[in-house]
């Protein structure tokens, strides 16, 4: 039984490229979840996904796009990167009970935007 | 908007004491979670704490969520080296999760 998988595990950009992350969720995992964790603080919440819609979204700007697939699988696509978006991107996949769901996360991509 | 403040924000302990680290919340939460991240890897989900009041214990780890769902804590007895890391809480409001900023434990032999 597969857990998260997220790709690629380490990534440098420079100011203003664009990025795809990709994240694929734990079997039989339906909701898929990004986070943003800059170094010594806890994740933050970008948004969540669930089928194939965003249905929460964090503080975070437009520049911060997503997809959900029909397969559940999902990617975070950054825009115009800034030097601050430099950061470990964490997705997290749980399954919709609509009470508390746990969420297993992936090992995360390392950005560097230089 | 909703904050989860996490204290202490560092702890070093020799091995075979005890630590404890407490989580609050600014609003009332539907559940809170607690993550353990080693250095370098990901949050590992540890539990879940859904009903005020509720106590839960695995092995040397007492988890315990307030009366009022607003606050929580971890307990660990007696350290082992292998409880190094970074416990995290996060609160369950509204479908996401808002971390707190961790409390980072080191552990001396």
């Amino acid at each position: 039984d597969a857990g998260v998988t997220q790709s690629p595990t380490h990534l440098i950009k420079t100011r203003g490229q664009q990025v795809t992350l990709r994240c694929s969720p734990k079997s039989g995992h339906d909701t898929v979840s990004w986070y943003q964790q800059a170094l010594g603080q806890g994740p933050q919440f970008i948004f969540q996904y669930y089928e194939e819609e965003e249905r929460q979204r964090g503080n975070f700007p437009d520049r911060f796009s997503g997809h959900q697939f029909p397969n559940y699988s999902s990617e975070l696509n950054v825009n115009a990167l800034l030097l601050g978006d430099s950061a470990l991107y964490l997705c997290a996949s749980s399954l919709r009970t609509g009470v508390g769901e746990t969420q297993y996360f992936g090992p995360g991509t390392r950005l560097l935007v230089l | 908007g909703q904050q989860v403040m996490q204290i202490p924000q560092y702890q070093h302990v020799q091995e075979g004491e005890d630590f404890t680290t407490y989580c609050n919340s600014s609003t009332t939460l539907s559940n809170i979670q607690w993550y353990k991240q080693r250095p370098g890897g990901h949050p590992v989900f540890l539990i879940q704490l859904v009903k005020s009041g509720e106590v839960k214990k695995q092995k040397r780890l007492t988890f315990q969520f307030g009366e009022a769902k607003k606050n929580s804590s971890l307990h660990i007895t007696a350290t082992q080296t292998t409880d190094v890391g970074t416990y995290f809480c996060a609160g369950g409001s509204q479908g996401n999760l808002i971390f707190g900023k961790g409390t980072k434990l080191s552990v001396k032999p």
